[in-house]
């Protein structure tokens, strides 16, 4: 069974400061990683995905993600924080890690406050 | 980019109605579409796939019989929230997976159903 442990629900930042939301995988097979921001009453967007090229991913607003396969880990940063930044941001995994098209398995969620 | 809608993005109802809402895929066909429900600062969880042509598949705990899913059109997957009651409130997603060089899921905004 795949998995995905989102650490902490909360975490607050200060404008401009290094965003860090941390996510933690458990699957059998080199999984597909995912995540996803959502603005409230909003659907969900996606920010970038890993499926097994390069370690270091690029998304969009300036995110990134690095899988790093000996911690078992898909962490998502910014270098620095934007107030728009603030919402939902949920990691997730595509449970037979063979497209991004297969339904999703998510974390529960961390919500970033972004301090002015 | 890909599109998927949803309709209505809010619908209350009274206890013991039914609800449709509808996922459309706008510039693409979709053979699966996915069902998810997010209450309140919680995760989403997969109710149910949907198959064009086909019955849907209905993950356990998910009563059939009450979320009604039909698949009429590659571009049109509907969930019908049969005898709605009080417990059913919750925000409803709809997924629908494109296929491709860069397969991804593209999500509906959403549908707040309230029952009173």
């Amino acid at each position: 069974a795949q998995s995905v442990t989102q650490l902490g629900s909360h975490v607050s930042v200060s404008e401009g400061a290094l965003v860090l939301l941390r996510c933690n995988y458990s699957s059998s097979v080199p999984p597909y990683l995912f995540w996803y921001v959502q603005y409230p009453n909003q659907g969900l967007q996606l920010l970038l995905k890993y499926t097994s090229a390069a370690t270091l991913v690029k998304g969009i607003n300036g995110f990134e993600a690095e899988f790093k396969k000996s911690e078992t880990s898909f962490h998502l940063t910014k270098p620095s924080a934007h107030m728009s930044d603030a919402a939902e941001y949920f990691c997730a995994v595509s449970p037979r890690g063979a497209t991004g098209a297969n339904n999703l398995f998510f974390g529960t969620g961390t919500r970033l406050t972004v301090i002015p | 980019g890909a599109v998927v809608s949803q309709h209505p993005s809010r619908v209350i109802c009274k206890s013991g109605t039914s609800v449709k809402i509808e996922c459309r895929s706008l510039d693409f066909q979709a053979t699966t579409m996915f069902w998810y429900r997010q209450f309140p600062k919680q995760s989403l969880m997969l109710m149910a796939t949907s198959n064009e042509g086909s019955k849907a598949t209905y993950e356990q705990g998910v009563e059939k019989d009450k979320f009604l899913i039909n698949h009429a059109s590659l571009t049109l997957s509907t969930l019908t929230v049969t005898s709605a009651h009080p417990e059913d409130s919750s925000f409803y997603i709809c997924s629908a997976p494109r296929t491709g060089p860069t397969d991804t899921q593209y999500f509906g905004p959403g549908t707040r159903l309230t029952v009173l």
